[in-house]
Formats: C-alpha cells, sequence, structure tokens
C-alpha cells in the first residue's frame, strides 16, 4: 500500500462545479498535512495547510480526518484557472520525510 | 520576503557527463534545504535534504549527491549520469520541519 494515495482522475467538470479530492495516507503517527496545486511543467505551489479542525480559504476547503487516515479538498465554483494537478503532501511525526501523493488532475471547462 | 532561485531551467547532459545543478534561498536564514525530482507523469520523489551547513541527508540511494556549502546554498552533483537521471528537479526550502514547503522553479534534466 502506498504512503499516500489519491485518485488519479482526471476530473473534468464545468465552470462553476463544485468537485472534491480525497487524500489517503497509511502512517498514523503523521503530523502536517498540504495541498499543493502544480500546473503543467511547473513547480508545486502551496495551497493551504489542512488543520484538525479543517479551514477555508475562500473557495478552498481543506478538511482532516485523523480516525480515517484522510485528508479532503474542497473546490467550490470551479475557475478555468483552477485546472491543475492537485497534490496532497504528509509530512511524519519527528522526521523530514515528506511524501507527496501522485496527484489528482483538474480540467475545468467552460 | 523569501525568494528561492534554482538555475540552469533546463539542461540537455550525454550520458556519462557530470552534473551540478545549483539552489539559493533568499530572505530567510538556516532554512531546511530539500531537493526533489518529479520524472514524467510522476510523483515527487525527495532526493536529499540538509538541516544546517555541511549536513545532508539521502532519502534515495544512487549516483547522486548533495552538498550545503554555505547556509542558504544547496549543490546537487552527480560524476556521471545515467540515462534514468533524466527529470525534474526541484529545490525547495522550509522554515522547520514540521512546515510547509516552497519550491524553487526547477530544472529539467535529459540525459541522451
Amino acid at each position: 500500500r502506498k504512503e499516500v494515495e489519491q485518485d488519479p482522475g482526471p476530473f473534468n467538470v464545468p465552470e462553476g462545479a463544485t468537485v472534491a479530492f480525497n487524500c489517503t495516507y497509511s502512517n498514523s503517527a503523521s503530523q502536517s498535512f498540504f495541498w499543493y496545486r502544480q500546473d503543467c511543467r511547473k513547480e508545486p505551489k502551496l495551497l493551504m495547510s489542512v488543520y484538525s479542525s479543517g479551514n477555508e480559504d475562500g473557495r478552498f476547503t481543506a478538511q482532516l480526518n485523523r480516525a480515517s487516515q484522510y485528508i479532503s479538498l474542497l473546490i467550490r465554483d470551479s475557475k478555468l484557472s483552477d485546472s491543475a494537478t492537485y497534490l496532497c503532501v504528509v509530512k511524519n511525526t519527528g522526521g523530514f520525510k515528506t511524501i507527496f501523493g501522485a496527484g489528482t488532475r483538474l480540467f475545468v471547462k467552460a | 520576503s523569501q525568494t528561492i532561485h534554482q538555475w540552469p531551467a533546463t539542461l540537455v547532459q550525454p550520458v556519462g557527463s557530470p552534473l551540478s545543478l545549483e539552489c539559493t534561498v533568499e530572505g530567510t536564514s538556516n532554512p531546511n534545504l530539500y531537493w526533489y525530482r518529479q520524472a514524467a507523469g510522476r510523483g515527487l520523489q525527495l532526493l536529499f535534504y540538509s538541516v544546517g551547513i555541511g549536513q545532508i541527508s539521502s532519502e534515495v540511494p544512487q549516483n547522486l549527491s548533495a552538498s550545503r556549502p554555505q547556509d542558504r546554498q544547496f549543490i546537487l552533483s552527480s560524476k556521471k549520469l545515467l540515462l534514468s537521471d533524466s527529470g525534474f528537479y526541484l529545490c525547495a526550502w522550509s522554515p522547520g520541519t514540521a512546515y510547509e514547503q516552497y519550491f524553487g522553479p526547477g530544472t529539467r534534466l535529459t540525459v541522451t
């Protein structure tokens, strides 16, 4: 089993749609969680950190469920500019190891 | 604000040639530094990380090496490149172990 698993997609959605991505992790001692977006042939950019209480940044909402060991990202009112690959990232307790999921590809169409 | 630089942006090298990629960070002190590789269509693989000058940890055994000669400089090297070394090399920094990482623009390496 991979340490971090994501649905590879692609997700094809129309503008204005709501889309949700899930990510599961295998190490219950994982400490920190993040969502990044990566545009084609570009570096990953931090989208948001994921806190235990859940957090929201504009149209984006991230949630963490430690009991079930999954993280989610919800994008509301999708824009064409949201088209990208979304990476789930997990950092383990006490170490520097950062594990990136393979990413979920999103296409938003007009 | 903090800035991370990587060069070159693209590189084409023959098999067996040496490699040196450089990464520098501005606007912060004593950052954690990381080197990643992303093969085409694949996820990111952590290669090396460093918590201070001269302190390098390797995640994956390979023909690559890393050095940190200065606080905000991280160098990735190879004595002899293999075809399998082709990929997108990304340098990243973070303010601490549990914190988010910020990536440089990357170097796209093609070994021919």
